[in-house]
């Protein structure tokens, strides 16, 4: 069945650091893949998205690419910030489904 | 606009109470889902719904059953609690046929079992 790994956690990083998060995945079909992130107490809110291949989601200045070839959508943003301390969950949806499969999550710490 | 809401936002129950957990949304979303969410385990799905009237088991669904009597409440229940439902309760909606059906979470509801 269709599957998210991402790397394991927790990862610490200081204030300005580049940050990447690895995820791969495993589906038939063309899924739409997805970055949600949960901030402490909080439920999750959606991040990005991509829905086709080579495309570029974006949002509060994290990106990720859609790589077929590689199965993957790695997330990376260039300089985090404190306020970025939150868990990381990749994501897909299969062609014509509507549930999603979520990765195990990705703690970050982001120290001043 | 309130998106998802949850009712409560905490609750402790002894072993063998029951108890409801109410989800509503307001984006006239088909789909409804509960999650749990424990330390190390990532979200799992307990159960889901399609449409109102609709319910379905997902990958943990012992121990809990829902309704969806209206398409914007979905009602997650605990018949007779036990100490491994203790977690973190999350209830999320998304819209209709999509290949891109990005989902909505409400805040969540810490359920604690002694």
């Amino acid at each position: 069945g269709d599957s998210v790994t991402q790397m394991e956690g927790p990862v610490t990083l200081s204030e300005e650091a580049f940050l990447t998060i690895n995820c791969t995945y495993t589906a038939t079909g063309y899924p739409s893949l997805f970055w949600y992130v949960q901030y402490p107490g909080e439920g999750l809110q959606l991040l990005l998205k991509a829905t086709k291949a080579d495309d570029k989601g974006s949002n509060k200045g994290f990106e990720a690419t859609y790589r077929k070839e590689t199965t993957s959508f790695h997330l990376e943003k260039g300089s985090v910030q404190v306020s970025d301390s939150a868990v990381y969950f990749c994501a897909l949806i299969n062609t014509g489904g509507f549930k999603t499969i979520f990765g195990a999550g990705t703690r970050l710490f982001v120290k001043a | 606009n309130a998106g998802v809401t949850q009712t409560p936002k905490f609750r402790v129950l002894k072993t063998g109470q029951s108890m409801t957990l109410l989800c509503a949304q307001d984006m006239n979303h088909e789909y409804m889902y509960w999650y749990r969410q424990d330390p190390g385990m990532g979200l799992r799905l307990i159960h889901y719904s399609v449409g109102e009237g609709t319910t379905a088991k997902g990958e943990v669904p012992d121990g809990y059953n829902v309704s969806r009597l209206k398409k914007q409440n979905f009602l997650l229940g605990l018949e007779s609690a036990a100490p491994s439902q203790t977690s973190v309760y999350f209830c999320a909606s998304s819209g209709g046929q999509s290949s891109y059906n990005e989902q909505f979470f409400g805040p969540g509801t810490r359920l604690t079992v002694l």
